[in-house]
């Protein structure tokens, strides 16, 4: 049972490549979120999906989008990285108002 | 404005030192505190979910409380091995009628042998 996959686990890019962030889920969860963890900021949400076929902004959406392509899959867009990306990105899922289940985490540095 | 702060950010303990840390919240419709457990290059895994205030959890050396103004994690003889990040996270209501996850920044928690 592998949970909540994120591909790649590293990434490097330059200030303005853009890239894609992916997350699969095979709890047959209905939520599935983007987290970034920076140093002394914690965990803060970019986006979420309550359900298939919705999407919402979260606390730092700016610079992100997000398509939740079906029940199992929420990727994660980068259209023009900044330095100011650089971090740790998380994916999470949970059904309802259950615990999250996360992923290991994508580490992305931008130059 | 909802907030969750953990103390203290930094932890150290010999190994078989108890300690408690802390989890203070201040949000409107309490629905949920969650604790967390974070190794180095991973995601954090999921330890109990408290829901009311006198409510506590228990495993292995772990014991969650909970009072309608803050949690606690208590780590009785703690051994190297629980060295990690704990997380703090409550989901709280909001005036708009849904609901978002608000988590605390950490405590990090180094248990020497």
């Amino acid at each position: 049972n592998a949970g909540v996959t994120q591909t790649p686990k590293f990434q490097v890019l330059k200030t303005g490549q853009s890239m894609t962030l992916q997350c699969a889920q095979d709890m047959n969860h209905n939520s599935m979120y983007w987290y970034r963890q920076d140093p002394g900021m914690g965990l803060r949400l970019i986006y979420y999906s309550a359900s298939e076929g919705t999407t919402d902004k979260g606390e730092v959406p700016n610079g992100y989008n997000v398509s939740r392509l079906n029940k199992r899959e929420f990727s994660l867009r980068l259209e023009s990285a900044a330095p100011s990306q650089t971090s740790v990105y998380f994916c999470a899922s949970r059904l309802s108002n259950s615990p999250l289940h996360f992923g290991n985490g994508t580490r992305l540095t931008v130059t | 404005e909802d907030q969750v702060t953990q103390s203290p950010e930094a932890l150290r303990l010999q190994e078989g030192e108890s300690s408690s840390l802390n989890c203070s919240y201040t949000v409107s419709g309490l629905r949920g505190l969650f604790w967390y457990r974070q190794d180095p290059g991973k995601g954090p895994e999921f330890l109990f979910t408290l829901y009311s205030a006198g409510e506590e959890k228990e495993k292995e050396r772990l014991k969650a409380t909970l009072t309608k103004k803050e949690s606690f994690l208590h780590i009785t003889a703690p051994k190297p091995e629980d060295s990690a990040t704990y997380l703090c996270a409550v989901q709280a209501r909001t005036q708009g009628g849904s609901e978002k996850l608000v988590f605390g920044k950490g405590t990090k928690l180094t248990v020497n042998p």
